[in-house]
């Protein structure tokens, strides 16, 4: 079994339309959770930090469940420019400076 | 620019050949990470190095992977004998430090061809 897991999409919806990605891991010694943005060929980029208590940022909010172990990214009002892939990613606790990846969640927003 | 820098951006090499790829740090940052991205597939940790700490070598996939870091600033990771599966894109990143309140940035990668 992968340490994280995301469905690899794609998820394909129009433009303003709400899109909701999960992500599962599988070491309960998780301490850190984040999803960074992949566009094609390009670096991955910190999207947002996952907070217990679930954060919001303009348009995209974020939800952390630690007993179910996953995590999810809600983006409201899609835009064309939200088309790339979401990669969730773990920091494990005991060594925390290793961030884990999931392989991504492909989204295209078509207009 | 102030970013993390890669070079090369691009590499086609021989099977069998040795690939040099090199990464340079953002200034002051002491941790740095060298990650691989096969196509379609997630990120995979390659290395670790903060500071003067002996780095974490956990994630080299063979004996053929080697990597350095010289005076706490530009790393190069080293393949010998390339192979065909070696071919990925190769992304280093960087980050003040260890603790986990410290976003890491990448930089746009090498992306590497063994042909």
């Amino acid at each position: 079994r992968k340490e994280v897991e995301q469905d690899p999409g794609p998820f394909n919806v129009p433009e303003g339309a709400t899109v909701a990605f999960n992500c599962t891991y599988s070491n309960s010694a998780s301490q850190s959770f984040f999803w960074y943005r992949q566009d094609c060929r390009k670096e991955p980029k910190l999207l947002m930090s996952v907070y217990s208590s679930g954060n919001e940022d303009g348009r995209f909010t974020a939800q952390l469940n630690r007993a179910s172990q996953y995590i999810s990214l809600l983006i409201r009002d899609s835009k064309l420019s939200d088309s790339a892939t979401y990669l969730c990613v773990v920091r494990l606790g005991d060594s925390s400076y290793k961030l884990i990846f999931g392989s991504g969640t492909r989204l295209l927003v078509r207009p | 620019g102030a970013g993390v820098s890669q070079s090369p951006s691009n590499k086609v090499t021989e099977k069998g050949k040795d690939v040099e790829l090199r990464c340079d740090p953002i200034s002051g940052h002491t941790a740095l990470y060298w990650y691989r991205q096969s196509l379609g597939q997630g990120l995979e940790f390659l290395i670790y190095f903060q500071g003067n700490s002996a780095p974490d070598k956990s994630g080299l996939p063979s004996d053929r992977f080697s990597a350095e870091r010289t005076g706490g600033s530009v790393s190069t990771l080293t393949i010998q004998r390339t192979q065909q599966e070696d071919s990925a894109v190769y992304l280093c990143a960087s980050s003040l430090d260890s603790t986990s309140g410290n976003t890491i940035y990448f930089g746009e990668g090498s992306w590497l061809t063994v042909v």
